[in-house]
């Protein structure tokens, strides 16, 4: 078992581009988490999928950022337009989906600089 | 929402000394992980607890979820120990998104 990957690791982009970040689960967990978190702060929950489908988003997530999980597998997360504020480490997640079991295994991040 | 509180926010330790980290939260929850965030950003999963206690080598956690609150225990801290511990919450059965407490800060020096 792999783990949780994540690409690319490092995102430097000049304010106003987008950009997409990809993330590979854990092969066979249903579930995949989309977390954020800035310096010194512990990471906030974005959105999460059961498969493909999308069944929560925080109101973090504006409409500039859009999350796919097209086939039940990897996830991509796009931000539109980036803002100085979106700089950040983007965290993401998987979980088994066994029931109430919920042990959320993390990648290892991809850290944003907006310029 | 519900609230995860840890204390003590920073902690300095020599190594070879024991500390103890605690988590207290506000409401009831559904599960409860505590997490090591290395230097490099990566959460690694120290322990699953919704409730009871569980023990990994020299790193061993209790969770009272009656009394809302988790303990991780360190003993024989070492400099690799040095990082920031996160608890982190699933406040209902169902919602399966994680609360992630204000952290601990841990220094273990040589």
């Amino acid at each position: 078992d792999t783990g949780v990957s994540q690409n690319p690791r490092h995102k430097i982009t000049k304010r106003g581009q987008n950009v997409t970040f990809r993330c590979d689960p854990i092969s066979e967990h249903n579930r995949l988490y989309w977390y954020r978190q800035t310096l010194g702060q512990g990471p906030e929950f974005l959105t999460y999928f059961q498969n493909e489908a999308q069944l929560e988003k925080s109101r973090l997530l504006s409409d500039r950022f859009s999350a796919e999980r097209p086939k039940g597998s990897f996830s991509t997360l796009e931000i539109q337009r980036t803002e100085q504020g979106d700089s950040a480490m983007y965290l993401c997640a998987s979980s088994s989906g066994a029931s109430s079991y919920n042990e959320q295994f993390f990648g290892p991040g991809t850290r944003l600089t907006v310029l | 929402g519900i609230q995860v509180e840890q204390s003590p926010p920073d902690l300095i330790l020599q190594e070879g000394a024991n500390s103890t980290l605690r988590c207290n939260f506000s409401d009831s929850v559904n599960n409860l992980q505590w997490f090591h965030q290395n230097p490099w950003g990566q959460l690694i999963n120290l322990f699953y607890i919704p409730s009871g206690t569980k023990q990994n080598g020299r790193l061993s956690a209790t969770t009272v979820a009656t009394e809302r609150y988790s303990l991780l225990y360190i003993s024989s801290s070492q400099t690799t120990d040095s990082g920031v511990y996160f608890c982190a919450v699933e406040p209902t059965a169902g919602t399966y998104k994680y609360i992630f407490g204000t952290g601990t800060r841990l220094k273990v020096l040589a």
